[in-house]
């Protein structure tokens, strides 16, 4: 079992619509979660993070937390196609652990 | 406040050579962490230094070494280059105190011929 997975997609949604992007995790003592945007050819770039049960909004983004399902997904309210990009979830356990990465979900907002 | 320098970006190589790639983390982060990017794996974590020691280190064969530099910043050496290594190699930093988010560099792309 993979210690972090998400769909690698491609999870197509017309523009304006909200993209859910989903991350299970495995290590049930984990407790930071963090979520970057990846534009292809470019780095990782921070988004979201969290580390309480329960939802977190910056802006567009709102990021959901369950850890008693060990779960961690990401909505993107009104998509618009610059948030073209894969998106990585991030998990690290507690400690000075290291974090694990997904493979990233591919989200493809159409126009 | 800049952000994580990695130089060169890029780099081709042959086969049996060796390449040392440089990072330099955002100021006042302590921690920096190395992952090897490929199409088909994602990133592959190598290992991290936080305060010249190394912290954490991934599944790596022993080609791949690094160090970190009492001004934070790291390099990273890769011995007897094979094909394979042909990757983007990312370097990221944080305080690497609790809780705190790593910051990407842009990246060394590497190509081994």
């Amino acid at each position: 079992q993979k210690e972090v997975e998400q769909n690698s997609g491609p999870l197509s949604v017309p523009e304006g619509a909200i993209a859910s992007l989903n991350c299970t995790y495995s290590d049930r003592g984990s407790q930071s979660f963090f979520w970057y945007r990846q534009y292809s050819g470019k780095s990782p770039e921070l988004i979201m993070f969290i580390y309480s049960n329960g939802d977190k909004e910056d802006g567009r983004f709102t990021a959901q937390l369950n850890k008693a399902s060990q779960y961690v997904s990401l909505l993107i309210r009104d998509s618009q196609p610059s948030d073209s990009a894969t998106y990585l979830c991030a998990v690290m356990p507690g400690g000075y652990q290291k974090v694990t990465f997904g493979t990233g979900t591919k989200l493809q907002v159409i126009p | 406040k800049a952000g994580v320098t990695q130089t060169p970006r890029y780099l081709i190589k042959t086969r049996g050579q060796q390449v040392t790639l440089s990072c330099s983390p955002i100021s006042g982060h302590r921690s920096v962490s190395w992952y090897q990017q490929t199409p088909g794996q994602g990133l592959q974590f190598l290992f991290e230094y936080f305060s010249e020691t190394q912290r954490n280190k991934g599944n790596f064969p022993g080609r791949f070494s690094g160090r970190q530099f009492s001004n934070s910043r790291s390099e990273m050496n890769v011995s007897t280059l094979e094909l394979g290594d042909s990757a983007l190699y990312l370097c990221a930093s944080s305080s690497g105190q609790g809780n705190q988010p790593q910051h990407f560099g842009d990246g060394t792309r590497l190509s081994i011929l």
